[in-house]
């Protein structure tokens, strides 16, 4: 069964901190997304990457930066957490012209900046 | 800017009832549009739709698109608990080959036994 995996289920972390969100995808996927979920705003997207060292900006981009350098793992990067950074993320996978079936999600991982 | 709207934002219903959950778009580079059910975890895939007027099914599901009006609907009908989760609906930016997807806010069901 193809698989997007997240480090974690839940993280704690104090403001201030630099915090590591890790994905890894199984299925030879070229492209990967770091999205957040808050209630009311739905899913919006932070970063994505088509290749294995390109990246793009998303909608959201400011305080993260990712990085990949392989292409199985994209990790997302909060270089100093602020409170208002606690969300849920979710990590996605997909190929290109990949019609039916869309992404593949990860499980998420629940973020709390105290 | 492009956006995807989903109504209503939350529904409560009874089990057996007939939900509709809607999904309206402007989208400048329409590729495909998708729904997705969440539960507790990741989102799993359940439609993707790129022709005007063929309905998907899937079971108690199904789901329409209307390319000139911009919107879409799923239909569950004879709804159980089991049906209870998050609704998301989203388009896909044809601008480029990586799929990206655009989101609405999702619809948060709740079926009653």
């Amino acid at each position: 069964d193809v698989k997007v995996t997240q480090s974690s289920r839940y993280l704690v972390k104090r403001t201030g901190e630099k915090v590591f969100l890790e994905c890894v995808q199984d299925m030879d996927h070229e492209n990967m997304f770091w999205y957040r979920q808050d209630p009311g705003l739905g899913l919006r997207l932070i970063y994505f990457s088509y290749d294995v060292k390109m990246k793009e900006k998303g909608d959201i981009p400011e305080g993260y930066s990712v990085s990949r350098e392989k292409k199985e793992r994209f990790s997302l990067i909060l270089e100093s957490a602020s409170t208002n950074q606690t969300s849920m993320y979710l990590c996605a996978s997909s190929a290109p012209r990949d019609y039916n079936y869309g992404y593949t999600f990860g499980s998420g991982t629940r973020l709390t900046v105290v | 800017e492009d956006k995807v709207v989903q109504s209503p934002l939350s529904l409560v219903v009874h089990e057996g009832d007939t939900v509709t959950l809607n999904c309206s778009y402007e989208v400048t580079n329409f590729r495909s549009l998708l729904w997705y059910k969440q539960e507790k975890k990741a989102p799993t895939f359940l439609f993707m739709l790129t022709s005007s007027g063929i309905e998907k099914k899937s079971g108690r599901l199904s789901s329409i698109l209307d390319k000139k009006e911009l919107f879409s609907i799923l239909n569950i009908t004879a709804t159980q608990t089991g049906d209870s989760a998050i609704y998301l609906c989203a388009v896909e930016d044809g601008s480029s080959n990586t799929g990206k997807l655009i989101f609405g806010q999702g619809t948060t069901l709740q079926v009653k036994p």
